[in-house]
């Protein structure tokens, strides 16, 4: 089985240009999140999906940053316009619904894209 | 808040050695707690989690403890091998299956001296 898959693995970019980054969910993984990780700072939630739907967006940073995932399979990350501070990578994670367990989602992770403005 | 952060940057042991990483947490109502592994170009990956009404879990090489009164983990390794150097991450899980999500401590690098 495929793991998470992330794309591109590196982007440099100068101030003010927009980024598009992509996460490929396991198949079959309705929950699909958004981190990111900043020089010297830890692993930080950006946003969870469950399927199409924002369940929980309160990690994003401003309105420089879009998630979608049309059709509730991939998703995509697009920072409008990037800023020197949004340097970092960033990890998209994916799990499935396990009902009636609590927060029992193991998630798993991607690769990750690592991000550089210039 | 929520928080959860690691005694130590840095941890070098030889190999061969058992292994110990530890971890502090701030809320007492906090009750899913997950060990990542980061290795260089990779995202974390899942190696053990404990809930909060066990105190003890073991895995293939690995323990992991929770003191719920003094809101401690802590991950062991048996015979650290060279393979285990990494990054790893203490990590809560909070909300539920529904909308849950993690919230990541500092990270501890773990080096093998052979």
């Amino acid at each position: 089985e495929a793991g998470v898959t992330q794309f591109p693995s590196h982007s440099v970019i100068e101030k003010g240009q927009t980024v598009t980054l992509r996460c490929d969910p396991i198949s079959g993984h309705d929950n699909l999140y958004w981190y990111r990780r900043v020089m010297g700072k830890e692993i930080k939630f950006l946003l969870h999906f469950v399927k199409e739907s924002k369940q929980d967006e309160s990690g994003m940073p401003n309105n420089r940053f879009l998630a979608e995932r049309t059709g509730g399979t991939y998703s995509t990350l697009k920072v409008q316009p990037a800023e020197l501070e949004d340097s970092g990578v960033y990890f998209c994670a994916s799990s499935q619904i396990r009902r009636g367990q609590g927060n029992s989602d193991t998630q798993y992770f991607g690769p990750g894209t690592r991000l550089t403005v210039l | 808040g929520e928080s959860v952060g690691l005694h130590l940057p840095t941890l070098s042991v030889q190999e061969g050695d058992n292994s110990i990483i530890n971890c502090a947490y701030s809320n007492s109502a906090s009750d899913y707690f997950i060990w990542y592994k980061q290795e260089s170009g990779k995202g974390p990956q899942f190696i053990i989690d404990i809930r909060s009404n066990m105190d003890k879990r073991q895995g293939q090489r690995v323990t992991v403890l929770l003191n719920k009164t003094v809101k401690h983990l802590s991950l062991q390794i048996a015979a650290t091998q060279p393979g285990d150097s990494a990054v790893y991450f203490c990590a809560e899980n909070i909300g539920d299956s529904s909308a849950s999500k993690i919230i990541f401590g500092s990270g501890t690098r773990l080096s093998i001296r052979p």
